[in-house]
């Protein structure tokens, strides 16, 4: 099976504009869940979603958004973008939720 | 959000050397994980321990896990240069929420 696939894998942003990630979970994981890690913050969650429904969300500002499509894909967006975005976004999709984690090589976001 | 914290938060060790890290928790958890990440990488799954287990070995690995004390360790036996990276523990929770520890740094020295 192909392993959770995260695009782009780099990108660089200004302060003030407006990004769109992407991650496609391994074939059958029905969840997906979003990360970001920054050196001074460590691994915060974002969000998980499950059969298209937000389930548990992290302490982030409205600017942190996201969405799973049918085919359990998901996208997350952040508006507005500060230079304290910048970070490395991962995405993991699971079978079920007491199952393991499988991680995509996460997306480099760089504000300036 | 995290719950874990790890200890140490960086361990430098040489070649062939095992290396020991903790991880606490705080809530009541169905079962709690080890993932290793290499320097600005996804992480990489390594061992999952179930609540009602105590201990798992995969091949290096072993993992203890002792739920009346909220901790588990991780030892790496005969440890490899290519074992260098930061290692997490992740622990799901009763309500099926996943946590990240602090992580810990391995240096290992060819």
């Amino acid at each position: 099976k192909a392993g959770v696939t995260q695009t782009p894998r780099y990108l660089i942003k200004t302060r003030g504009q407006q990004v769109t990630l992407s991650c496609s979970p391994i074939s059958g994981h029905r969840s997906v869940s979003w990360y970001q890690q920054t050196p001074g913050q460590g691994l915060q969650f974002l969000f998980e979603y499950f059969s298209e429904t937000q389930r548990n969300k992290g302490n982030f500002p409205g600017r942190f958004s996201g969405r799973q499509f049918s085919n359990s894909r998901s996208e997350m967006n952040v508006s507005t973008l500060e230079l304290g975005d910048s970070a490395l976004y991962l995405c993991a999709s699971r079978l079920g939720f007491q199952e393991t984690q499988y991680f995509g090589p996460g997306t480099r976001l760089l504000v300036l | 959000s995290q719950q874990g914290e790890e200890d140490p938060q960086a361990l430098s060790i040489q070649e062939g050397e095992n290396a020991t890290m903790n991880c606490s928790y705080k809530t009541s958890i169905n079962n709690l994980q080890w993932y290793r990440q290499n320097s600005g990488r996804g992480l990489v799954h390594l061992i999952l321990i179930r609540s009602n287990e105590r201990e798992k070995h995969s091949g290096r690995l072993r993992v203890t896990l002792d739920t009346s004390k909220k901790s588990s360790s991780l030892l790496i036996t005969a440890s490899r240069a290519a074992d260098t990276a930061s290692y997490f523990c992740a622990t799901t929770d009763t309500g099926n929420q996943f946590y990240f520890g602090t992580g810990t740094s391995l240096t290992v020295i060819p």
